[in-house]
């Protein structure tokens, strides 16, 4: 079956990197784009970065660009996100998330991880 | 950025209560608007896409309208495993999309 699993998070100190990974299963990862979507504790939704099918084309929110980069390996069906420069605020469980659209982001997330914690404290 | 509203931000009702959840816009994004389901300590489901596409598996008492700036999510008779937090995504304002803050869904 379709299969998302992050793996990566934990607990780091403020300024420090860590990069979180998402293995797909069950579905042709090389033809969905691929999002990572985050909920800080006891709150909503924030949509983090997406990269295209292809690697190619990659976006991100406000709050996260130019310290974090999304990446992709198809050969691996592998998902990952480099988080440097943590702050307090990007603490959170980070999903990953894949769009509903095949090769053209839709933008609509189908089918989701179970989540990993990052917790970024002193 | 578009920002979403929803309304209420916690409703309680009872099973097999009809029941809506408003979703607004800030500006007009035509159908581009999802709808999730979240219980708690799991991942969000899509239930409906571009403002009334029903996602394969969801149950046919979930229903999804509205275009421009208000939605509606109609549950039509609440089962037991429908209380939960719901939430609109709208996807006109790409790559920048965004969330409604969630409407909790509780047992009266």
């Amino acid at each position: 079956q379709v299969q998302l699993v992050e793996s990566g998070g934990g607990v780091v100190q403020p300024g420090r990197s860590l990069r979180l990974s998402c293995a797909a299963s069950g579905f042709t990862f090389s033809n969905y784009g691929m999002h990572w979507v985050r909920q800080a504790p006891g709150k909503g939704l924030e949509w983090v970065a997406d990269i295209s099918y292809d690697g190619n084309n990659k976006h991100y929110a406000d709050s996260v660009k130019g310290r974090f980069t999304i990446s992709r390996d198809n050969p691996k069906n592998t998902l990952h996100l480099q988080m440097n420069s943590l702050r307090a605020e990007d603490t959170a469980v980070y999903y990953c998330a894949k769009d509903l659209g095949w090769i053209l982001l839709r933008r609509a997330f189908d089918m989701w991880g179970q989540g990993t914690m990052v917790t970024v404290s002193s | 950025d578009i920002q979403m509203t929803q309304s209420p931000s916690s409703l309680s009702a009872s099973v097999g209560d009809r029941v809506t959840i408003t979703c607004r816009a800030s500006q007009s994004i035509s159908t581009y608007l999802n709808w999730y389901q979240q219980k708690p300590g799991k991942a969000p489901k899509l239930l409906i896409s571009a403002a009334s596409n029903l996602q394969s598996g969801v149950p046919s008492r979930f229903s999804g309208s509205g275009s421009g700036t208000d939605f509606t999510l109609t549950i039509s008779s609440l089962q037991p495993e429908d209380f939960a937090t719901y939430y609109c995504q709208q996807t006109y304002s790409t790559p920048r999309v965004t969330f409604g803050p969630g409407t909790k869904l509780e047992i009266k």
